[in-house]
């Protein structure tokens, strides 16, 4: 079956600090994707990144960066030097070729000024 | 501007009433989906569709209607058989429903039965 977990409920941070926010996922499929979404105060959930389960190939964009590894099932998501602007709610989200999208629970990140 | 409407923003419903969400998309996705939040969880599917007059059960779909009449059209009906509505309630679209393609979200509505 799948699922998705982040462990981390809630972090708190300094501006300027870098933080990870942790993905484990369960899945018994060998094609599948990962996303990232992330929820400002607003309520709108906005796309970050989507990966295949074919390219373990680790992405950076800006201060935003995505380790994914298989042999952890983890794909974990990384902000450096974080701002105030990064408050918010990250979704961690599992899709197999079937369609049904996965989420889970999702990490709080407060970033103090 | 493309994007996802969603209205009201806040809806406030008295218990045994009915009440509609309305979700507009002008992207020309062919896909739609319901997903209720509860705090503290992640995002749970109520309803998907994926073409015009056809839609599919989520997880959680007791107590919850769809149609799908219009390509751009995906209202929510919450009815009185929902135990326990209050949440918010996004709405999201795809180009299609394949695992590959991300979903564009809405702003939500936030429903509380009073």
């Amino acid at each position: 079956a799948q699922k998705v977990t982040q462990a981390q409920t809630e972090i708190s941070v300094v501006e300027k600090e870098d933080v990870t926010l942790d993905c484990v996922y369960e899945t018994r499929d060998t094609t599948y994707y990962l996303f990232w979404y992330k929820q400002p105060p607003s309520g709108e959930l906005v796309f970050l990144i989507r990966r295949n389960s074919f390219d373990e190939q680790n992405e950076i964009s800006g201060r935003y960066s995505w380790n994914f590894q298989k042999s952890t099932s983890s794909f974990n998501f990384t902000i450096t030097a974080s701002q105030v602007v990064d408050s918010a709610v990250y979704f961690c989200a599992l899709s197999e070729a079937d369609f049904k999208t996965i989420f889970g629970a999702g990490t709080r990140l407060f970033v103090k000024a | 501007d493309g994007g996802i409407t969603q209205s009201p923003k806040y809806l406030f419903r008295k218990e045994g009433q009915n009440v509609t969400l309305s979700c507009e998309q002008n992207l020309n996705h062919d896909a739609m989906y319901w997903y209720r939040q509860d705090p503290g969880q992640g995002l749970r599917l109520i309803y998907y569709s994926q073409i015009v007059n056809d839609f599919q059960k989520g997880d959680i779909a007791e107590g919850y209607s769809v149609s799908r009449e219009k390509k751009e059209s995906f209202p929510l009906t919450v009815t009185s058989a929902q135990k326990n509505p209050t949440a918010f309630y996004l709405c999201a679209s795809s180009h299609r429903t394949s695992g590959l393609n991300e979903q564009f979200f809405g702003p939500g509505t936030r429903l509380t039965v009073l």
